[in-house]
C-alpha cells in the first residue's frame, strides 16, 4: 500500500464548478499537509498547507485536514479556466516530503 | 523571491551516453533534492542532499549519481543513459528553518534517451 494514494482523474468540470480534490494517506506521523499546483511543462508551486486537523481558507480554495479518517481535500469554489493544472498532496513525517501522484483538473469556460 | 534553476527545458540524449542535469538555487536553502515524474507514477525521489558534498540515496538510485560541491548547486548525473530513463526531472530546495518545509521547484529539464 502506498503511503500517499490519490485520484489521478482527469477531472473536467465546468466554469464555475465546485471541486474536490482528495487524497488518503498511512502515516499517522504526517503533521503538514500541502498542496502543490502544476501548470503544463512547469514545477509544482506550494498552494497551500495545513498543520494537523482542521480547515484553512485562502479566497476559492479551501484545504481540510481529517486525521482521524487519515483524509485530506481541497475544495476549490468557482473554479475558473485559470486552475486548470495537476494538484499533488503532499506530506512530511522529515524533511522529505512524500507526494501523491497527483490529480490533473481540467475547468472548461 | 526563490529561484531554483535547471541547466536545460530539453534535452536529447543517445543511450549510452553520460548526461549532467544541474541545478541552482539563490536562497541559501541547505536542503537539495531531484526527482523525477512520470504519468501515473508521480514525483519519485531519486536523490537529495543536506549539506555540502552530503547525499542521500531517495526512492529510486540506481542508474543515477549526484554531486553537491557548492551549497547552491546540485547535479544529476546519468552514468549511461538508457531509454527508461526518459523522463522529466525536476530539482528542489528547501530550508529546514520551516516547519512545514516547502519545496522551491524548478521548471523541470524533460529528458529524451533515444
Amino acid at each position: 500500500q502506498k503511503e500517499v494514494e490519490q485520484d489521478p482523474g482527469p477531472l473536467s468540470v465546468p466554469e464555475g464548478a465546485i471541486v474536490s480534490l482528495n487524497c488518503t494517506y498511512s502515516n499517522s506521523a504526517f503533521q503538514y499537509f500541502m498542496w502543490y499546483r502544476q501548470y503544463s511543462r512547469k514545477g509544482p508551486e506550494l498552494l497551500m498547507y495545513t498543520y494537523s486537523s482542521g480547515n484553512k481558507e485562502d479566497g476559492r480554495f479551501t484545504a481540510q485536514v481529517d486525521k482521524s479518517s487519515k483524509y485530506i481535500s481541497l475544495f476549490i469554489r468557482d473554479s475558473q479556466p485559470s486552475d486548470s493544472a495537476t494538484y499533488l498532496c503532499a506530506m512530511n513525517p522529515t524533511d522529505k516530503l512524500i507526494f501523491g501522484t497527483g490529480t490533473r483538473l481540467q475547468v472548461f469556460p | 523571491d526563490v529561484k531554483v534553476t535547471q541547466s536545460s527545458r530539453y534535452l536529447v540524449k543517445r543511450t549510452g551516453e553520460k548526461v549532467f542535469l544541474e541545478c541552482v538555487q539563490d536562497m541559501d536553502h541547505e536542503n537539495m533534492f531531484w526527482y523525477r515524474q512520470d504519468p501515473g507514477l508521480g514525483l519519485r525521489l531519486i536523490y537529495f542532499s543536506y549539506d555540502v558534498k552530503m547525499k542521500e540515496k531517495g526512492d529510486i538510485p540506481e542508474g543515477y549519481s549526484v554531486s553537491r560541491e557548492k551549497k547552491e548547486r546540485f547535479s544529476l548525473i546519468l552514468e549511461s543513459a538508457s531509454t527508461n530513463q526518459t523522463s522529466m526531472y525536476l530539482c528542489a530546495s528547501s530550508t529546514p528553518d520551516r516547519d512545514h518545509n516547502e519545496q522551491f521547484f524548478g521548471p523541470g529539464t524533460r529528458l529524451t534517451v533515444l
